[in-house]
């Protein structure tokens, strides 16, 4: 079964403290994204990737960055975590053209600044 | 720069009513898709939508698109229990990004 795999599923960080989360997918696909969900606000894009090395800013990019060194995994970093990213981060993957194959998701990453 | 509006925000229903969930969006798109959540999960896709006039359904959802109009629907027919859950919709847009509508929080009432 092709997956996107979030490595936590729950983390509680410090304000001030550099956070990594980490998005792996086995399906050779092309672009991946990092999206926050937040209550009555949907889902915001942070940035995007559609190579390697390759990244685009989304809608709120502000206070985050993204790395993607290899084709399967695309982290996003928060450089100081402060208490307005606390969200639920949501990653997902697609081909190239997802005209017809669509994006899947990962199961998400609740995490909490304290 | 596409953005996308869905209504109503919450939607609490009787099991066996019908309702509809709507979706606008402000630019061109070349395709529409609605996905499901439930609580502490993550999306579950629904359907894709690619052209204009194009309907699909499962089950006692239909989903369905007018490209001219650029709005899309959800229709819920008969509601039952298990169709409680956060229903999005969202829009292809330019460079392949998806962009999301608020999402409908659906509560299905014995």
């Amino acid at each position: 079964d092709v997956k996107v795999t979030q490595s936590s599923r729950y983390l509680v960080k410090r304000t001030g403290e550099k956070v990594f989360l980490e998005c792996v997918q086995d399906m050779d696909h092309e672009n991946m994204f990092w999206y926050r969900q937040d209550p009555g606000l949907g889902l915001r894009l942070i940035y995007f990737s559609y190579d390697v090395k390759m990244k685009e800013k989304g809608d709120i990019p502000e206070g985050y960055s993204v790395s993607r060194e290899k084709k399967e995994r695309f982290s996003l970093i928060l450089e100081s975590a402060s208490t307005n990213q606390t969200s639920m981060y949501l990653c997902a993957s697609s081909l190239f053209n997802p005209y017809y194959s669509g994006y899947t998701f990962g199961s998400g990453t609740r995490l909490t600044v304290v | 720069e596409l953005k996308v509006e869905q209504n109503p925000l919450f939607l609490s229903m009787q099991e066996g009513k019908n309702y509809t969930i709507y979706c606008n969006y402000s630019t061109t798109s070349d395709r529409l898709y609605w996905y499901r959540q439930d609580p502490g999960k993550s999306l579950e896709s629904l359907f894709v939508l690619l052209s204009n006039g194009a309907v699909k359904q499962e089950g006692r959802l239909m989903a369905s698109l007018d490209t001219k109009a650029r709005l899309s629907t959800l229709h819920i027919t008969a509601a039952v229990h298990d169709l409680s859950a956060t229903y999005f919709c969202a829009a292809g847009g330019a460079t392949n990004k998806l962009i999301f509508g608020t999402g409908t929080l659906l509560a299905v009432q014995p």
